[in-house]
């Protein structure tokens, strides 16, 4: 079952713009990853953040992640072309449960 | 090896006959996951085999779907009777261990049954 829903399903800016993502889940998480996809194969991780951690840095991305309301966001300033992806994020419970993904965001950086 | 890979890359299948994905995860990786993408869908959760044990099978569509792992390495997924709705790109990951840490992803293999 898909834990994670990307908000929004697509989104299109210019260039050099920052763009924004954001996750919401619905039970209890151990830690929040996000993940780029190009072309349909492979998954690329970005960033993982744990539950007892707020925001978190790696280059031109910033993830945050807030629990009271079961939600996180990623946000990668100064886009470039080459940015084109889908973005998904995943959680992972505290259980048995595998690495569950939501349905991800596809972005596209108008050159 | 150097990273997670997956066998073939592409199969195309008649209706009914059955088929057997193949995935070798990163040496040492304890964890490995099987998923299913659809043309322009998120990733569909199959199965996840922490060592050779799979706790969570919840995901697989069906009786005809199965998934095994020996030795804690390699793993198989087979589908059984393929129908035109399995095709899609069937995606395995595995990961140092199921907490804390990231999953490596292999390219996946596009299934078609025609």
């Amino acid at each position: 079952s898909q834990q994670g829903e990307e908000d929004p399903q697509a989104l299109s800016i210019q260039e050099g713009e920052n763009a924004t993502m954001n996750c919401s889940y619905k039970t209890s998480i151990n830690n929040l990853q996000w993940y780029r996809q190009n072309s349909g194969r492979g998954l690329v991780h970005l960033i993982l953040i744990r539950s007892n951690e707020r925001e978190k840095h790696s280059g031109r991305l910033r993830v945050t992640l807030d629990t009271s309301k079961k939600s996180s966001s990623l946000l990668i300033t100064a886009s470039r072309a080459a940015d084109t992806a889908s973005y998904f994020c995943a959680t992972l419970g505290g259980g048995a449960d595998g690495l569950t993904f939501g349905k991800g965001t596809h972005l596209i950086i108008q050159p | 090896g150097a990273g997670v890979s997956q066998s073939p890359s592409n199969k195309v299948t008649e209706k009914g006959k059955d088929v057997e994905l193949r995935c070798d995860p990163i040496s040492g990786h304890t964890a490995l996951y099987w998923y299913r993408q659809s043309l322009g869908q998120g990733l569909e959760f199959l199965i996840y085999f922490q060592g050779n044990s799979a706790p969570d099978k919840s995901g697989l569509p069906s009786d005809r779907f199965s998934a095994e792992r020996t030795g804690g390495s390699v793993s198989t997924l087979t589908i059984q009777r393929t129908q035109q709705e399995d095709s899609a790109v069937y995606l395995c990951a595995s990961s140092r261990q199921a907490l804390n840490t990231e999953a490596f992803f292999g390219q996946g293999t596009r299934l078609t049954v025609v």
